[in-house]
């Protein structure tokens, strides 16, 4: 148990629709990072929050958004979903030199 | 940009032989880290190892081991005694700080052990 935890674990949803992914990071952690894996690929960074800030920006699209809020848990908000935004999203927590503690992820299914 | 290069995109090992993953990166940072994760098919990401740059000495957890090359940019992993749990992918990931303050992933490698 990584200590990171999100939810839903899956998700069933239709192209255009909006939803919102949450995550929880390990107690303690400042920091929340989002990641995007499609199929058999390999981990795209989107963004990173410190403590309600945003930190860095990856290739995430502006269809996309995320926060973090004061009790430090963060929202990915995924808008007029496409199929190619299927995909499993991670959340990850952890402040010490890159050392990243994963959530079991998000299954996103968009049909 | 930085880039993360795992040229064996499949591998596989007799169960309790040794098998080495490669990983190839692009910096010109000085001071970075470098991990292996390991994602079995439950696909939860798992921390394998964890390497300084500023450190000569080669990362060792129990049956992985890193052979760390800073100026040749390479970073492979090995595993000893190979067991049917290592099965997964594994994902070399360097992590520079700063503004590049987030775990950069190569494609990864499935690899296969087999009884």
């Amino acid at each position: 148990d990584s200590g990171v935890t999100q939810t839903p674990k899956h998700l069933i949803t239709a192209t255009g629709q909006r939803v919102t992914l949450r995550c929880s990071p390990r107690s303690g952690d400042l920091s929340v990072y989002w990641y995007q894996q499609s199929l058999d690929q390999g981990l795209q960074f989107l963004i990173q929050y410190y403590n309600g800030e945003e930190r860095a920006k990856g290739n995430i699209l502006e269809r996309f958004s995320a926060q973090q809020f004061p009790d430090l848990h963060s929202e990915l908000n995924l808008s007029s979903l496409e199929l190619g935004d299927s995909a499993l999203y991670f959340c990850a927590s952890g402040d010490r030199g890159g050392e990243l503690f994963f959530g079991e992820g998000s299954r996103l299914t968009v049909l | 940009a930085q880039t993360v290069t795992q040229s064996q995109p499949e591998m596989s090992v007799q169960e309790a032989e040794t098998v080495t993953l490669s990983c190839t990166y692009d910096t010109s940072e000085n001071n970075y880290y470098l991990f292996w994760y390991k994602q079995p098919p439950s696909r939860q990401m798992i921390l394998v190892i964890r390497q300084e740059a500023y450190k000569q000495q080669n990362a060792t957890e129990n049956r992985f081991s890193v052979n760390f090359q800073k100026a040749a940019k390479s970073f492979s992993l090995k595993i000893s005694d190979s067991q049917l749990g290592d099965t997964a992918m594994y994902f070399c990931a360097p992590y520079y700080g700063g503004s590049q303050g987030n775990l950069i992933f190569g494609k990864g490698t499935k690899l296969s052990v087999k009884p």
